[in-house]
């Protein structure tokens, strides 16, 4: 089955800090596809960065960088330097590779960025 | 622009009664999807479809109904079997993914519903 798990529910952390969302998943899949989208307080959801399970290459864009490791099915999301208009509810989310083309979501990581 | 509509934004559902929600995309996407999300909850598929006449069972389908009579309008009927449907319903579209199933999915705004 698949399954992907958020522990962090909530974050809260002061400007300009430096913060890491949590992610593990589960699948017995070869082929994957690993994706974090934001959710912004309006509601839609923002696509951030798709992973394949064939690319353990870490990667950067901007302030944000992603950690992927197969060994230890994680795939944690960092933001630096962190700005109030980062306050959001962050998901990472599963793709089998399948044909289907669904997602599994874990649940969210609220984060509140003070002033 | 290009981008999923979805309406209306607010929708109140009297008990018994048959609601239905908008989805309508001009990305020109061959695959739509309807999810829920419920507090503090990730988002669960409900219904998806790769192609117009076809669709697919989510995980929680049961009180809920769609149709796919075009490309671009993916229509979510809640029905008055379906207990528990105060939620926020969003709805996606992607390019086909029996081409490239590593395409992300584009949302919509989302649609919040609540029984009166």
């Amino acid at each position: 089955a698949q399954k992907v798990t958020q522990a962090q529910t909530e974050i809260s952390v002061v400007e300009k800090e430096d913060v890491t969302l949590d992610c593990v998943y589960e699948t017995r899949d070869t082929t994957y596809y690993l994706f974090w989208y934001k959710q912004p307080p309006s509601g839609e959801l923002v696509f951030l960065i798709r992973r394949n399970s064939f690319d353990e290459q870490n990667e950067i864009s901007g302030r944000y960088s992603w950690n992927f490791q197969k060994s230890t099915s994680s795939f944690n999301f960092t933001i630096t330097a962190s700005q109030v208009v980062d306050s959001a509810v962050y998901f990472c989310a599963l793709d089998r590779g399948s044909t289907l083309g669904r997602l599994y979501f874990g649940r969210g990581t609220q984060l509140t960025v003070w002033p | 622009d290009g981008g999923i509509t979805q309406s209306p934004k607010y929708l109140f559902r009297k008990e018994g009664q048959n609601v239905t929600l908008s989805c309508e995309q001009n990305l020109n996407h061959d695959a739509m999807y309807w999810y829920r999300q419920d507090p503090g909850q990730g988002l669960r598929l409900i219904y998806y479809s790769q192609i117009v006449n076809d669709f697919q069972k989510g995980d929680i389908a049961e009180g809920y109904s769609v149709s796919r009579e075009k490309k671009e309008s993916f229509p979510l009927t809640v029905t008055s079997a379906q207990k528990n449907p105060t939620a926020f319903y969003l709805c996606a579209s992607t390019w086909d993914i029996r081409q490239d199933s590593n395409q992300p999915q584009h949302f919509g705004d989302g649609t919040r519903l609540s029984i009166l």
